[in-house]
C-alpha cells in the first residue's frame, strides 16, 4: 500500500532533550516536507527537500533540522525542544514540486 | 508567509444539503489542492487543480482554479454524515505550498 509513515505517532518530552520523528515514503517520491499543525494557523511548512541532499527552510525553520541521505526517508530533528515546539507535525511527499502531496499520519508533540 | 484566506470557517447544514467553500489570495498560485482531514488523521488529498479555469469533479465534490489563479472553491452537493470534517485548500506558488487555515464542517442528520 502507497504510504507515508511516521513515527512516533505521540511523544511527550521535556525542554532540551533531543528527539527524532521519522518520515518514510514507499512511492519513491522525490519530494518530502515538514509541517506543523497548529490551532488558528493551520498548516505550516517548517523545510521540504526537493531530492537526496538537498532541502532547503519552509516558513518556520527555526529549532528545526533535517536531513535526507535516501530518497525514502526525511526525518525531523529537535536538538533541543522547547514548549513552543508543542504541536502537531505531519510529514508529506510527493512527486515533484508542486504535486499532490500526500500526508502521513502525523505525530502530536508534548514538550513540558 | 503567503496568506490564504479560507471560508468559511466552520459550517452546520442539514444532511442533503449543497456546500461551498473557497480559498482566496493576494498571490499567483500555480497549483491548488483540496484536502480533508477528520480528527487525529493527516489530510487526504481530495481534488487537484493545476490549470486556471480548471473545473474538476470527485464524486459529490466539484472543485474550480480561479482564472486570475488567485482563488479557489470547493463544492460538496448533497451531503452525507460522513463528509464531517476540516476542509483545507493548499496554493503552490511555485516554491512551497501554503495553506489555508481549514474550514470545519458539520453535517446534521
Amino acid at each position: 500500500e502507497a504510504q507515508v509513515t511516521q513515527n512516533p505517532r505521540y511523544l511527550i518530552t521535556v525542554t532540551g532533550k533531543k528527539l527524532t520523528v521519522t518520515c518514510s515514503q514507499n512511492m519513491n517520491h522525490e519530494y518530502m516536507s515538514w509541517y506543523r499543525q497548529d490551532p488558528g494557523l493551520g498548516l505550516r511548512q517548517i523545510y521540504y527537500s526537493m531530492n537526496v541532499e538537498v532541502t532547503d527552510k519552509g516558513d518556520v525553520p527555526e529549532g528545526y533540522k533535517v536531513s535526507r541521505k535516501e530518497k525514502r526517508n526525511f526525518p525531523l530533528i529537535l536538538e533541543s525542544p522547547s514548549p513552543n515546539q508543542t504541536s502537531l507535525y505531519f510529514c508529506a511527499s510527493s512527486f515533484g514540486l508542486g504535486g499532490e502531496q500526500y500526508f502521513g499520519p502525523g505525530t502530536r508533540l508534548t514538550v513540558t | 508567509g503567503q496568506q490564504l484566506n479560507q471560508s468559511p470557517q466552520s459550517m452546520f447544514i442539514q444532511e442533503g444539503e449543497d456546500v461551498s467553500m473557497n480559498c482566496t489570495s493576494s498571490s499567483i498560485f500555480n497549483t491548488w489542492l483540496w484536502y480533508k482531514q477528520d480528527p487525529g488523521e493527516g489530510p487526504v488529498l481530495l481534488i487537484a487543480l493545476y490549470k486556471a479555469g480548471e473545473l474538476t469533479s470527485n464524486g459529490r465534490l466539484t472543485a474550480q482554479f480561479g482564472i486570475t489563479r488567485k482563488d479557489s472553491f470547493l463544492n460538496i452537493s448533497a451531503s452525507i454524515p460522513s463528509d464531517v470534517g476540516i476542509y483545507f485548500c493548499a496554493g503552490f506558488t511555485g516554491n512551497q505550498f501554503y495553506f489555508g487555515t481549514g474550514t470545519s464542517l458539520t453535517v446534521i442528520p
